[in-house]
C-alpha cells in the first residue's frame, strides 16, 4: 500500500531533550516536506527536500534540522525542543520538485514540549 | 514569496445549501491551487487541484474556480452534506517553488 508513514504519533517530552521523528514513504517520491500546523496559521512548511541530499528552508525553519541521506526518508530533528514548538507536525511527499503535485500527507505526530 | 490569503475563516452552512471558500495569492507566476480537506483527527488530502490554463474544473459536487487577473481562485461545494463537515485548505506555488497554504477554513453543515 502506497503510503507516508511518521513515528511517533504521540510525543511528550521537556525543554531541551533532544528528539526525533521519523518520516518514511514507498511510493519513490523526489519531494519530501515537514510541515506544522497551529491553530489559526494553518500548515507552515518547515524544511523541504528535492532529493537525495538536497534540502531547504522553508518558512518556519528555526530549532528544526532535517537530513535526506535515503529517498525514502526524511526525519525531522529538533535538537533542543522549546515549548513553542509544541505543535502537530506532518511529513509530505511527492512524485515530483517542489509543490506542483500532489501532496500525500503521512498521519501527523502531536508533539507536547512542557 | 509567496502569500496566501484564505476566508472565511470558518464558515457554517444547512445540508443542501452551497458552500463558497475564496483565496487570493500575490505571485503572479503562481500557476498550481489545489485544495486540501481535513477531517477531524485525519491528515490533509488532495481533493481538487487546477492549473493557470484552465479557468474551472468540476468534480461532482464540487468545483474551483480561477481569475488569473484578479489572482484569486474559489472553491465552490454544491449540495452540502454533513460528511462535508472538514476543514478546507487552499495553496498556491509556481514552478520550482513549494506550496504555500491558507490558514485554513473550517466548514460546518448542520443537518
Amino acid at each position: 500500500e502506497a503510503q507516508v508513514t511518521q513515528n511517533p504519533r504521540y510525543l511528550i517530552t521537556v525543554t531541551g531533550k533532544k528528539l526525533t521523528v521519523t518520516c518514511s514513504q514507498n511510493m519513490n517520491h523526489e519531494y519530501m516536506s515537514w510541515y506544522r500546523q497551529d491553530p489559526g496559521l494553518g500548515l507552515r512548511q518547515i524544511y523541504y527536500s528535492m532529493n537525495v541530499e538536497v534540502t531547504d528552508k522553508g518558512d518556519v525553519p528555526e530549532g528544526y534540522k532535517v537530513s535526506r541521506k535515503e529517498k525514502r526518508n526524511f526525519p525531522l530533528i529538533l535538537e533542543s525542543p522549546s515549548p513553542n514548538q509544541t505543535s502537530l507536525y506532518f511529513c509530505a511527499s511527492s512524485f515530483s520538485v517542489a509543490g506542483q503535485e500532489t501532496q500525500y500527507f503521512g498521519p501527523g505526530t502531536r508533539l507536547l514540549v512542557l | 514569496g509567496e502569500n496566501v490569503e484564505q476566508h472565511p475563516s470558518t464558515l457554517s452552512v444547512q445540508e443542501g445549501d452551497s458552500a463558497v471558500i475564496k483565496c487570493t495569492y500575490s505571485d503572479s507566476a503562481s500557476n498550481y491551487f489545489p485544495w486540501y480537506k481535513q477531517e477531524l483527527g485525519k491528515r490533509p488530502q488532495l481533493i481538487i487541484d487546477i492549473r493557470s490554463n484552465v479557468g474551472e474544473k468540476k468534480d461532482q459536487r464540487i468545483a474551483v474556480t480561477l481569475n488569473k487577473t484578479a489572482k484569486h481562485f474559489s472553491l465552490h461545494i454544491t449540495e452540502t452534506q454533513p460528511e462535508d463537515s472538514a476543514v478546507y485548505f487552499c495553496a498556491a506555488s509556481s514552478p520550482g517553488y513549494a506550496l504555500n497554504f491558507g490558514k485554513g477554513t473550517s466548514l460546518l453543515v448542520t443537518p
